[in-house]
């Protein structure tokens, strides 16, 4: 069971907009920022978000990120089957003293 | 460009230690804005952090509590490079294991480590 909660699975089709959510606590999402990775199958995860919606350049701005309370948010616009990958959010928890990963979503496009 | 080389073993026997060693290039190991994570990747426990070591002014270590008594992750000045050592461990260890700079997106090539006699 992981600190952070994600649904498991999302779905879109070609050009559409996504949104996929990770839900956290006080002690992570509340006090610090959320990264997003991204992960094809077979790679290491890339990083796409950093600091709840900072994009790493290379990263296209169809990717966004935010942040509200203990929740955060991951957006894909214009939606491409190459963004067909699991995606991951991650954030430092002050309790645990540890960063901790959501389970992971599963997008795919239809 | 910074790019982490990881090196170690496949295969570990219970109960022995495993190690891994991350090769850094691109950066300092003593960066003082940089933190070396090593993180693990599994089916059954999806991506689990293990620990961290970092300089600030001194040499910080932070380890999971899941593993803290059994794992010690060691900079290398010299070399330029961190290394993760998990003692006594169990099939339940197997895992695909990463060195990150997790804030900046360095990620090695992952090693898949498996734990069998």
């Amino acid at each position: 069971q992981s600190v952070l909660t994600q649904p498991p699975s999302a779905s879109g089709t070609p050009g559409q907009r996504v949104t996929m959510s990770c839900s956290g606590s006080s002690s992570n999402i509340g006090r610090n920022t959320v990264n997003w990775y991204q992960q094809l199958p077979g790679t290491a995860p890339k990083l796409l978000i950093y600091r709840n919606n900072q994009r790493p350049s290379g990263v296209p701005d169809r990717f966004s990120g935010s942040k509200s309370g203990t929740s955060a948010s991951l957006a894909i616009s214009g939606l491409q089957s190459e963004d067909e990958a699991d995606y991951y959010c991650a954030a430092w928890d002050d309790s645990l003293t540890g960063w901790m990963f959501g389970g992971g979503t599963k997008l795919t496009v239809l | 460009q910074v790019q982490l080389q990881q090196s170690g073993p496949g295969l570990v026997k219970p109960s022995q230690t495993l190690s891994l060693t991350c090769a850094i290039s691109g950066d300092s190991v003593s960066s003082k804005s940089a933190a070396w994570n090593w993180i693990r990747q599994s089916p059954s426990r999806g991506l689990e952090w293990l620990g961290r070591t970092y300089y600030r002014s001194k040499w910080y270590n932070e380890y999971a509590v899941s593993v803290k008594s059994r794992i010690t992750i060691n900079p290398d000045t010299s070399k330029n490079q961190f290394s993760l050592h998990l003692n006594s461990v169990t099939p339940e260890d197997t895992a695909v294991y990463y060195c990150v700079e997790l804030e900046r997106g360095y990620w090695g090539q992952g090693t898949l480590v498996t734990v069998s006699s």
